[in-house]
């Protein structure tokens, strides 16, 4: 079955960078986009980007470009979202999710809290 | 980019009753990209509509979608117990892919 596990919950001081993964299993990975969207304490949903595992190729919203660096290793079949420039507003829940119809898959989350 | 408005914020209804669902774009979605989600507190969001109207699989026949264009809606039917949660929208026709700030719909 299809399954996508991420990392663990993370914190991180304003201004550091933050790296979380997201490792695929019960599909070939490179057959589908990856996407982040994340989710801040008590707010809605915000989609971030997406990366085709395939090529390695991206696509981010304009929020967060430059800030933002979505990657993959298909060896382990992991895809990695990097975001830098910490703000306290990037506390959120972060998924990845493979979102191509019919069937939606989303990892359980991880939570990134920003303080110092 | 397109801005999807949901409405109500919220819904408040009993078991058995009918929930209807709105959101607007500001433009037109392409090719009707358009899903809704279902998301129960500390869980991950579930697709229950694609494509405006289609089911994903699983999803009983009394949870359906329609609209086009700008209007899109979301009707679920004889609600029960665990159709109580957070909706949105979503439209993946021109990136960003944005969501809508979701409908709670709560238990009256």
């Amino acid at each position: 079955q299809v399954r996508l596990v991420q990392s663990g919950a993370d914190v991180e001081k304003p201004g550091a960078s933050v790296k979380v993964s997201c490792k695929a299993s019960g599909y070939t990975f490179t057959d589908y986009h990856m996407h982040w969207v994340r989710q801040a304490p008590g707010q809605g949903l915000e989609w971030m980007g997406w990366i085709n595992p395939k090529s390695g190729g991206t696509n981010y919203a304009q929020k967060f470009q430059g800030r933002v660096t979505m990657t993959r290793d298909t060896s382990i079949s992991t895809a990695y979202m990097e975001l830098s420039r910490l703000k306290s507003d990037d506390t959120a829940v972060y998924y990845c999710a493979r979102l191509a119809v019919p069937l939606d898959y989303w990892g359980q989350g991880t939570l990134v809290t920003v303080s110092s | 980019e397109i801005v999807l408005t949901q409405s109500p914020g919220t819904l408040s209804l009993s078991p058995g009753e009918t929930a209807t669902l709105s959101c607007r774009a500001n433009q037109s979605v392409r090719s009707n990209y358009l899903s809704w989600y279902q998301q129960k507190p500390g869980q991950a969001p579930r697709r229950l509509i694609y494509d405006g109207y289609s089911r994903a699989i699983g999803i009983p026949d009394r949870i359906s979608g329609s609209g086009s264009g700008t209007d899109f809606t979301l009707t679920i039917s004889r609600l029960e117990p665990e159709d109580f949660a957070v909706y949105y929208c979503q439209q993946h026709g021109s990136s960003p892919y944005t969501f809508g700030q979701g409908t709670k719909l709560e238990i009256k």
